[in-house]
């Protein structure tokens, strides 16, 4: 079975410091992993994806991601936060397993980050 | 191209009253997806679907059902909804299973 943790369920911020939201899987297999953004009252917005290869992934909004296999985390950093990054962030992970089972996305409890002024 | 298309945008319905939540893509896509969000739980799977008329349940299924008769529509059912079934529920589509998930913009469903 594969789980998601997100470490910290808020995570408070004043507007152009750096954020770094942390995030631990566990899979017996290989595995595809994903950050999504809610925004207030709105559906999931996928931010950035780790299929294979070079473990630093850019996204959207000025955010990235370190995969790290032997700590099995998926953190995601952005180096300078604006107010409208306001939201709740969650990270997903899909295992390499066989038959129909690969695709389903296991999300962690999300965390949503406050940029303040 | 709309994406994923939920309908209604709000329900509340009677505890034993039964409706259906609809979910249209028009992306193509073979997956399908149904998620509940309820506060500090994150998403869970209720049902999913791999191409039409395949489906099969997820973490939460109790209480829902689902068919997948075409590519593009994937309703939920409530059967005889119960005040555990208030939550926002989520429809997700995506084309394989690494290219991550297309949301909805979801339905908050009160049950009283």
């Amino acid at each position: 079975a594969q789980s998601v943790t997100q470490l910290d369920s808020q995570v408070p911020v004043f507007e152009e410091a750096p954020v770094e939201l942390r995030c631990n899987y566990s899979s017996s297999v290989s595995v595809y992993l994903f950050w999504y953004v809610q925004y207030p009252n709105q559906g999931l917005q996928l931010l950035l994806k780790y299929l294979s290869g070079s473990t630093l992934v850019k996204g959207i909004n000025g955010f990235e991601a370190e995969f790290n296999k032997s700590q099995t985390s998926f953190h995601l950093r952005k180096p300078s936060v604006h107010i409208s990054d306001t939201a709740e962030y969650f990270c997903a992970v899909s295992g390499d397993f066989s038959g129909g089972s690969n695709y389903k996305l296991t999300f962690g409890k999300g965390t949503l980050l406050t940029v303040n002024p | 191209n709309a994406g994923v298309t939920q309908t209604p945008k709000f329900q509340v319905l009677k505890t034993g009253q039964s409706m259906t939540l609809q979910c249209a893509q028009d992306m193509n896509h073979e997956y399908m997806s149904w998620y509940r969000q309820d506060p500090g739980m994150g998403l869970r799977l209720i049902h999913y679907s791999v191409g039409a008329g395949i489906t099969d349940q997820g973490e939460v299924p109790n209480g829902y059902n689902v068919s997948r008769s075409t590519t593009e529509d994937f309703p939920l059912r409530l059967l005889s909804a119960a005040p555990s079934q208030t939550s926002v529920y989520f429809c997700a589509s995506s084309p394989r299973r690494y290219y991550g998930y297309t949301f909805g913009s979801g339905t908050r469903l009160t049950v009283v």
